[in-house]
């Protein structure tokens, strides 16, 4: 039973190229969560999605982040000229349960990661 | 005030050793607690979940929440060299969670 993937697992970009991240949560998870962790921090909440819908965005910067999970494929995160404060490690997570509403998110199993450095 | 407080200082103890590990929240609301551990460049794993106030017991793992008193703990018995990691703790605020700075584990043998 495979895990949560993400790829790349290292990526380098210059500032101002676009950075593409992808995420395929473990089967049968449909809710998907990113996360950034910046060195000597915790990891940070950036947006809550299921599938076609972005359900909490609200820990992504207003501008250049964007982020879907499309019907079918993977979960992407998006940055756009892309500058040297974006490197980071990237992390999904994926849920299997239904989010009611006083239950919360649940257990959340992280990938790899995706190390980020710009140049 | 931060919504989740972890000492982020090392820890260094000897091979056997019980480590204790917590957390202070602000966030009355949390209602689910965990401890992920991460070892050095990879995902965080997910190590205990807990729902309500009291103990769980996992193997030489034990969580405990105090919901009156927002503090979170984690102990490890008879720690070994592979428990050496980096130890986060977090609690859901709808729907994500927030995490603490973490603590690096370092067990000597």
């Amino acid at each position: 039973n495979a895990g949560v993937m993400q790829n790349p697992r290292h990526l380098v970009r210059r500032r101002g190229q676009e950075a593409r991240l992808r995420c395929s949560p473990m089967k049968g998870h449909s809710h998907v969560y990113w996360y950034r962790q910046l060195p000597e921090e915790g990891l940070k909440f950036m947006v809550y999605l299921q599938k076609e819908n972005i359900i909490d965005e609200s820990g992504m910067p207003k501008e250049r982040f964007s982020a879907e999970f499309p019907k079918e494929g993977p979960s992407i995160l998006r940055i756009q000229q892309v500058v040297r404060g974006d490197s980071a490690a990237y992390f999904c997570a994926s849920s299997p349960k239904t989010l009611l509403r006083d239950r919360g998110p649940g257990e959340q199993y992280f990938g790899p990661g995706t190390r980020l450095t710009v140049t | 005030q931060k919504e989740v407080e972890q000492d982020p200082g090392p820890l260094s103890v000897p091979e056997g050793a019980i480590v204790s590990l917590n957390c202070t929240y602000s966030n009355s609301a949390f209602q689910y607690f965990m401890w992920y551990r991460q070892y050095s460049r990879k995902g965080p794993e997910l190590l205990m979940y807990t729902y309500s106030s009291g103990n769980k017991e996992d193997g030489r793992f034990t969580a405990q929440v105090d919901k009156s008193s927002k503090y979170i703990s984690l102990f490890i018995r008879d720690s070994q060299p592979s428990d050496s990691a980096t130890y986060l703790c977090a609690m859901n605020g709808n729907n994500r969670l927030a995490f603490g700075k973490g603590n690096q584990v370092v067990v000597i043998p």
